[in-house]
């Protein structure tokens, strides 16, 4: 099975308020996790990433969260705009495997309603 | 250029047909990647390549896929005889280097339908 997943498939917040996209990782030996935002007819676009050696991360409207004791990783956006209206997937780096490539959840359709 | 291209953006095929899907990285990355989206899903790793060697090629699905890099530029993904189940986006990526914790840039992917 996957490895990452998120909870929630949809979240729908009104314009202006904050939203969190929360993800649940299964390999505690993850070390490296990226929050990717994609939106219709488009790759996939780099948001913000986060090292295990930390436990927050901000970037410009948005932070990261790290909680490693119960593999838990959150994405939170401020003041929400149209423009952030997308699937938002967490990802993580294999950890110790032969592949560099990275290990999708499912993502979170966010709706931003006016 | 100025990001990953991809080409077709989509393609139609018939059942047992075989399709080449293309990918232009950026200029300089050496590292490249091939993931598969299908509908509602999250990405699924196929394969990935340093220069023009593929490490790693646990995540093709079968023996019908398969890819090459010549160059360490352009790389083509070929699916041999297609089935309905092959139907899905398939991304491209690629990075400065290869590493764990490098970003990858995505291509905005080729819509494969087989019919």
């Amino acid at each position: 099975g996957e490895s990452v997943g998120l909870h929630l498939p949809t979240l729908s917040v009104q314009e202006g308020d904050n939203s969190i996209i929360n993800c649940a990782y299964s390999n505690s030996a993850s070390d490296y996790f990226i929050w990717y935002k994609q939106e219709s007819g488009k790759g996939p676009q780099f948001i913000i990433d986060i090292r295990s050696n930390m436990d927050k991360r901000q970037g410009q409207r948005v932070t990261v969260l790290l909680n490693k004791t119960v593999k838990h990783l959150s994405l939170q956006i401020a003041a929400t705009q149209p423009g952030d209206s997308a699937v938002y997937f967490c990802a993580e780096n294999n950890p110790g495997g032969g592949a560099d490539g990275l290990t999708f959840g499912k993502g979170t359709h966010l709706i931003i309603q006016p | 250029g100025a990001g990953v291209s991809q080409s077709p953006s989509n393609k139609v095929t018939e059942k047992g047909k075989d399709v080449e899907l293309r990918c232009d990285p950026i200029s300089g990355h050496t590292a490249l990647y091939w993931y598969r989206q299908s509908l509602g899903q999250g990405l699924e790793f196929l394969i990935y390549f340093q220069g023009n060697s593929a490490p790693d090629k646990s995540g093709l699905p079968s023996d019908r896929f398969s890819a090459e890099r010549t160059g360490g530029s352009v790389s083509t993904l070929t699916i041999q005889r297609t089935q309905q189940e092959d139907s899905a986006v398939y991304l491209c990526a690629s990075s400065l280097e290869a590493g764990r914790r490098v970003e990858q840039y995505f291509g905005p992917g080729t819509r494969l339908t087989v019919t």
